[in-house]
């Protein structure tokens, strides 16, 4: 068990729809961090955040957004939702930014867009 | 920007070694880290380089060589439980962000 909290494990919902993910980091980690992963695909980044502030951005769709909370907790919302944002949505966490710290994911949402 | 490469897919039998690959391209670099993922499940943090030379962790090793933009885990003593995805990871250097790019990944298939 890595510590990373990821709800809801499985989401199924129609195009156009809104929805969010919501993702609690390990007790003491300060960075989160989203990935999404399609079909046989790699991570792709799309957001990081630190301590409340956005950090870095990946390929995120305009569509797409995210914020940590003030209790680090983070959540992803996803709107007008199309077929291909079928995925695995990622998140992991991370005690800071530093170069030699591991991230420690989350057992991941899985999205369904019919 | 940053990118890596890997093979798509490797297999090997039962107790063998394997090797995977990665190079990568980046404007600064901070290490190399692996990461293991089973079918659709959390990826684990395996492994970290920041310098040249092998790091060995139980049946698992990883290496680089900064000069070459070139890594590569080593698996020996191969296990079933070891079918899985690998990943290896750099760090963007860019505004200082820390954060993880990830390669495409190797699916490694072990057979009996």
């Amino acid at each position: 068990d890595s510590g990373v909290t990821q709800t809801p494990k499985h989401l199924i919902t129609a195009t156009g729809q809104r929805v969010t993910l919501r993702c609690s980091p390990r007790s003491g980690d300060l960075s989160v961090y989203w990935y999404q992963q399609s079909l046989d695909q790699g991570l792709q980044f799309l957001i990081q955040y630190y301590n409340g502030e956005e950090r870095a951005k990946g390929n995120i769709l305009e569509r797409f957004s995210a914020q940590q909370f003030p209790d680090l907790h983070s959540e992803l919302n996803l709107s007008s939702l199309e077929l291909g944002d079928s995925a695995l949505y990622f998140c992991a966490s991370s005690e800071g930014t530093g170069y030699n710290s591991p991230l420690h994911f989350g057992n991941g949402t899985r999205l369904t867009v019919t | 920007g940053q990118s890596l490469e890997q093979p798509s897919e490797v297999t090997a039998v039962e107790g063998a070694i394997v090797q995977i690959n990665c190079t990568y391209q980046t404007s600064g670099f901070y290490g190399l880290s692996w990461y293991q993922q089973h079918d659709g499940g959390a990826p684990t943090f395996l492994s970290y380089n920041a310098l040249d030379g092998l790091e060995e962790t139980g049946r698992f090793s990883s290496f680089l060589s900064r000069s070459d933009s070139y890594g590569y885990l080593l698996l020996q003593e191969l296990q079933m439980k070891d079918s899985a995805s690998y990943f290896c990871a750099v760090r963007d250097r860019s505004g200082n962000t820390g954060k993880l790019i990830f390669g495409q990944g190797t699916t490694l298939q072990v057979k009996p």
